[in-house]
């Protein structure tokens, strides 16, 4: 059964890079037609899609956010990451990874979540 | 991008059937069938309850169904449970080869 876990700091300062981890258990993430996602929620609002990532490297990423974010995968670890620069609060969230459906956009299998506060 | 446009709240009583409806435009929700619906209890991560427009996903109940009609989309649950109280998304492909979420919609089971 395949599950997804966040990790990384739950602190980050204004103007720093946030840099979160997702590890996939129970498969691979280098299997054909598979692709995983970022996703986050700030407290109190609606869902926000960050990016998405091909198990063969590609990227796609939100226009209001590209210019910030970087989602990269290493296979030997079996996680994809996700890094977003010059954080403000605005970027303080609930931070999901979840993987998308083969053969469709939906994401079926989410992480449990892991919130980033931004402050000094 | 601007999100799909949904109603903030929808009410019904146990038993009742509800509509949630989910507006874009041609270029996401019109334009595609990659049209998704989640639900999420507070403090949960969201659960898939259809893809592609109409698709539920194994283990969800066949009370939730999605439709489609130009640039509008719908989820209905029908047979209103206390569960289903939660807050829905829908989210669609887009024009540009982004994903975009809607505004989302608080269900209360009244």
């Amino acid at each position: 059964q395949l599950q997804l876990q966040e990790s990384g700091p739950g602190l980050v300062k204004p103007s720093e890079t946030l840099s979160l981890t997702c590890t996939v258990s129970g498969g691979s993430i280098s299997s054909s037609d598979q692709y995983w996602g970022w996703i986050r929620q700030p407290p109190g609002k609606g869902l926000e899609w960050i990016g998405s990532i091909y198990y063969d490297g590609s990227t796609y990423y939100n226009p209001s956010l590209q210019s910030r974010v970087t989602i990269s995968v290493d296979t030997s670890k079996n996680q994809f990451s996700l890094n977003l620069s010059s954080v403000t609060a605005a970027d303080a969230a609930v931070y999901y990874c979840a993987r998308h459906r083969p053969g469709t956009k939906a994401f079926d299998i989410w992480g449990q979540g892991t919130m980033v506060t931004v402050s000094s | 991008q601007s999100a799909l446009t949904q109603p903030a709240s929808v009410s019904g009583s146990p038993g009742q059937s509800i509509t949630i409806s989910c507006t874009g435009t041609s270029s996401d929700v019109g334009g595609y069938n990659y049209l998704s619906w989640y639900q999420q209890h507070p403090g949960k991560a969201p659960k898939l309850m259809i893809y592609d427009v109409s698709n539920r996903p194994s283990g969800v109940s066949n009370r939730f169904s999605g439709s489609k009609s130009g640039n509008s989309a719908s989820l209905t649950i029908s047979g209103l449970q206390a569960e289903d109280e939660a807050d829905y998304y829908c989210y669609s492909y887009t024009s540009s080869s982004s994903l975009v979420f809607g505004t989302g919609t608080k269900v209360t089971v009244l």
